[in-house]
């Protein structure tokens, strides 16, 4: 079956600007991740869904970034007046909602503020 | 604060040689994932280990997991080109079930040379 997706695969904005990077989790997985990736590093961790609500937000840097995921699929992050520091890669995951189970990653939006 | 730590960071070795991967972290978790990744793409899910001593195998690789010593390896054996990536381990806390967002380490970049 169709595995995560992610839109768009690139993305360049300007300083100051906002964003909105989107994910389809594989169906009907209830639990949905978001990570950053920067160059030469591991994925931070920035916010975990059940469902429609966020379980656990603790990764988000700071009020800039926001994520929801209204009907408990597609889910959306949202950042806004994007600094530099946020270029990154920002992958999506999702798994189904049992302590076994994978975690599977979505291909990744590559996000470069100017 | 969950802390993964990999060792090495690089490494280039032979094919047809054996070598071990080594990741630790810092307190108590029931969970841990190693995860494949190539340049430029998103991650692969190589393995769960759910339980203390617990031992998995796919072709050349076997991942263990010592929850005593907080300590998880990545073993290749007879290693072949294709197996050329950058590995992640990472960790989820303790959590007595349920899904939860993974820390991850900074990744060991391998490089099998001919």
């Amino acid at each position: 079956g169709a595995g995560v997706s992610q839109t768009p695969s690139n993305k360049v904005t300007e300083k100051g600007k906002y964003v909105e990077l989107r994910c389809d989790p594989i169906s009907g997985h209830t639990a949905l991740y978001w990570y950053r990736q920067s160059l030469g590093q591991g994925p931070e961790f920035l916010i975990y869904f059940q469902g429609t609500g966020a379980a656990d937000d603790s990764g988000l840097p700071n009020d800039r970034f926001f994520a929801v995921r209204p009907e408990g699929s597609v889910s959306t992050l949202k950042i806004q007046r994007t600094e530099r520091g946020d270029s990154a890669v920002y992958l999506c995951a999702s798994s189904l909602f049992r302590v076994s189970e994978t975690q599977y990653f979505g291909p990744g939006t590559r996000l470069l503020v100017l | 604060e969950l802390k993964v730590e990999q060792n090495p960071l690089f490494l280039s070795m032979q094919e047809g040689k054996n070598y071990t991967i080594y990741c630790n972290y810092s307190t108590t978790s029931d969970r841990l994932y190693w995860y494949r990744q190539d340049p430029g793409k998103s991650l692969e899910s190589l393995f769960v280990l759910l339980s203390n001593g617990a031992v998995k195998q796919e072709g050349r690789l076997m991942a263990s997991l010592d929850t005593k010593a907080r300590l998880s390896t990545l073993h290749i054996t007879a290693a072949v080109h294709d197996l050329s990536a950058t590995y992640f381990c990472a960790v989820a806390p303790y959590s007595g079930g349920g899904a939860d967002g993974l820390t991850f380490g900074k990744g060991t970049h391998l490089i099998i040379q001919p």
